[in-house]
């Protein structure tokens, strides 16, 4: 069964102290990954897509990887304003729809 | 260029009521999709319309419908209204579907009761 897990469910840190979430899938062949950020009371706000073992993209203070079983967002020297929920999502190529991970809550302390 | 818009933000409904909402996606962005977010289930995908056709559907009981229009403004109904359907709905709107870039609306927190 095709499969996305989120950790850690939720992230605390000071400002300025860098981390890593993780997305871990289980999928029979991936089309796409994906990285969103969603605020409180908004919709999710897409990030990235990653569609192969090795690529690397960066957005400001993120940066994704991704391998053959998990992707990484690294948020290097974080702010308060990078506090939010992130969540990751995956497209196999026999399913066409996207299935969610339960998101990892990061918040940043001034 | 405007964003996704979705009307109402807010509804409260009784058990056994019908609800539609809609969802005006970007202009020139022919796929719509619906989501329901709840705390529990986290983001799980109702279905996504493209060019008026229902191209893809989730796993939900046929009491969600969608319907898509020519402008590809889109509304989702959900009839004969359960407690557990108490959620956030959320319409995106992308160029090609789900496996390209989704723009989310700010989502209507329905509520029944």
């Amino acid at each position: 069964e095709d499969q996305v897990t989120q950790s850690p469910e939720a992230l605390r840190l000071q400002e300025g102290e860098s981390s890593s979430l993780n997305c871990s899938y289980t999928v029979s062949g991936l089309r796409g990954l994906f990285w969103y950020r969603q605020d409180p009371g908004k919709g999710p706000e897409f990030l990235f897509t990653l569609y192969s073992a090795g690529e690397e993209k960066e957005k400001e203070r993120l940066k994704a990887t991704l391998t053959k079983k998990e992707s990484f967002l690294h948020i290097t020297a974080p702010k308060p304003e990078d506090s939010a929920t992130y969540l990751c999502a995956v497209q196999a190529e026999s399913n066409y729809q996207l299935i969610w991970g339960a998101g990892t809550k990061l918040i940043i302390k001034p | 260029k405007a964003g996704v818009t979705q009307t109402p933000r807010y509804l409260i409904k009784t058990r056994g009521q019908q609800v539609t909402l809609s969802c005006s996606p970007i202009s020139g962005h022919r796929s719509v999709s619906w989501y329901q977010q709840t705390p529990g289930q986290g983001l799980q995908f109702l279905f996504e319309y493209f060019s008026e056709t229902q191209r893809n559907k989730g796993n939900f009981p046929g009491r969600f419908s969608g319907r898509q229009f020519s402008n590809s403004r889109s509304e989702m109904n959900v009839s004969t209204l359960e407690l557990g359907d108490s959620a956030l709905y959320l319409c995106a709107s992308s160029l090609e579907g789900q496996g390209s870039e989704q723009y989310f609306g700010p989502g209507t927190r329905l509520t029944v009761t």
